[in-house]
């Protein structure tokens, strides 16, 4: 199946700092993406919808100027948490989608600690 | 709104024997549903797509059926190994974003 990379895999920060997570197609061109967070033992919950060249269409609930999405390309899109809290930590994965299928390729996920 | 249950948040089960995963919704007429397997700490990766005009998938020791009138899936693992033990999503569309079910988490005892 196709490859997406994320990145950083963990990173911790500090209350009130911002933190970029990178999330690249490496063997096909997303059009789409997907941004998910995941807490623990529950399901993933779609954040955002990222459109490569537009904005991104956010999910009821998800604040847009807290979780800021960038698609530049075909093949990177990025989510960046602007000052973070506490509250911010979790599990967040990028997916994008294949052409011809239905099939999401998720990346590894990016574990973010907020302290 | 749409609901989709998956029925239990853990299975157990013996190496050898056939696991089988169930896949409820409601309020939902998805045009596909999907299985993808997560490990702890790691991004899901896809297993099998059925479409709603399909019965039965099925790709190596896995196997899916969709039956639109009950509204379930069924997602069956035969000779499970312990290497099977993982979180099982199901995820369905139409033409909104994959949503998930809460997974259902199998271990496979030696």
């Amino acid at each position: 199946g196709a490859v997406v990379s994320q990145h950083p895999s963990r990173v911790i920060c500090k209350s009130g700092t911002s933190v970029k997570i990178e999330c690249r197609s490496l063997d096909f061109q997303a059009t789409t993406m997907f941004w998910y967070r995941q807490f623990p033992k529950k399901s993933l919950m779609l954040m955002a919808t990222s459109n490569e060249g537009s904005k991104a269409t956010y999910e009821q609930g998800v604040e847009k100027d807290k979780f800021l999405i960038n698609h530049a390309s075909l093949t990177l899109s990025t989510l960046t948490v602007t000052s973070a809290h506490p509250e911010d930590s979790s599990f967040y994965i990028c997916s994008g989608q294949g052409v011809n299928t239905g099939e999401l390729f998720f990346g590894e996920g990016s574990r973010l600690t907020v302290l | 709104s749409q609901k989709i249950e998956q029925n239990s948040e853990a299975l157990n089960i013996q190496e050898g024997k056939t696991a089988t995963l169930t896949c409820n919704y409601t309020n939902y007429s998805p045009a596909y549903l999907q299985w993808y397997r997560q490990d702890p700490g790691r991004g899901p990766v896809f297993l099998l797509l059925i479409r709603e005009n399909e019965k039965e998938k099925r790709k190596e020791r896995l196997k899916v059926t969709f039956d639109t009138t009950l509204k379930q899936s069924l997602f069956h693992i035969t000779a499970s190994q312990p290497a099977d033990s993982a979180t099982y999503l199901c995820g369905l569309r139409r033409n909104t974003p994959l949503v998930f079910g809460k997974g259902t988490r199998l271990s496979v005892i030696a």
